[in-house]
């Protein structure tokens, strides 16, 4: 069965700042699909960015961008430029890949992203 | 685009009572998810259709859970004799046909309270 570990409950930057969420992952599957998923509070989860297992080039959108590391199982988001916008529950999730197989994320446990005027 | 609908947002109960839950998905979406998330947790995944079709279920959908879906539109999910271990909030999500669809598209949720 497939994984998603984030490790940091809860972190805090400083408006307009850098900041990194990570997530491991686990799977014997070699194509998958992995997402950053944001749930601001109340709100409906979206989707902030994806990355394919098969492609080597990191995701980017605007000012978020990961680092995939497949050998490591590693998937962290970086988000620049932070903006009181962004402070939200960030969920790290896995999807496999294969047609045919259910498509049900695996979500991770989340990390609280407080972001400070 | 009206988004992935779900009706009610909150719903307080007594223990034992039966509850049902609606989800509309976004207009021609076929598949469908459930899920569960618990204070603090990520959602779990419960339950999926691709169209009317239920083709998977989690080992989380006891036999006090049912869910339809039986013109491949809205959905139902149903609660018999709810405990006070079910008060979590239920997502849905729907996502477009197509063998490399990735995006699910999430509701706002209905948060359940079993008193």
């Amino acid at each position: 069965a497939q994984t998603v570990t984030q490790s940091q409950p809860e972190m805090s930057v400083q408006e307009a700042e850098t900041v990194t969420l990570s997530c491991t992952y686990d799977t014997s599957e070699s194509d998958y699909y992995l997402f950053w998923y944001k749930q601001p509070p109340s709100r409906q989860m979206i989707l902030v960015i994806r990355q394919e297992a098969y492609k080597q080039q990191n995701a980017t959108e605007n000012r978020f961008s990961v680092n995939f590391q497949k050998a490591a199982k590693s998937f962290s988001l970086k988000i620049s430029d932070s903006q009181l916008g962004d402070a939200a529950m960030y969920f790290c999730a896995y999807r496999r890949a294969y047609s045919g197989s259910a498509r049900q994320l695996t979500f991770g446990s989340g990390t609280q992203l407080t972001v400070l005027p | 685009d009206t988004g992935v609908s779900q009706d009610p947002r909150h719903k307080i109960t007594k223990r034992g009572q039966n509850v049902t839950f609606r989800c509309d998905p976004i207009s021609e979406h076929n598949r469908l998810y459930w899920y569960r998330q618990t204070l603090g947790q990520g959602p779990e995944f419960l339950t999926y259709f691709q169209n009317e079709a239920q083709l998977e279920k989690s080992r989380l959908l006891s036999d006090r859970f049912s869910a339809e879906r039986p013109k491949g539109s809205f959905s139902t999910l149903e609660i018999q004799r709810t405990e006070q271990g079910d008060s979590a909030m239920y997502l849905c999500a729907s996502s477009p046909r197509g063998d490399r669809s990735r995006e699910q598209f999430f509701g706002p949720g209905t948060r359940l309270t079993v008193l």
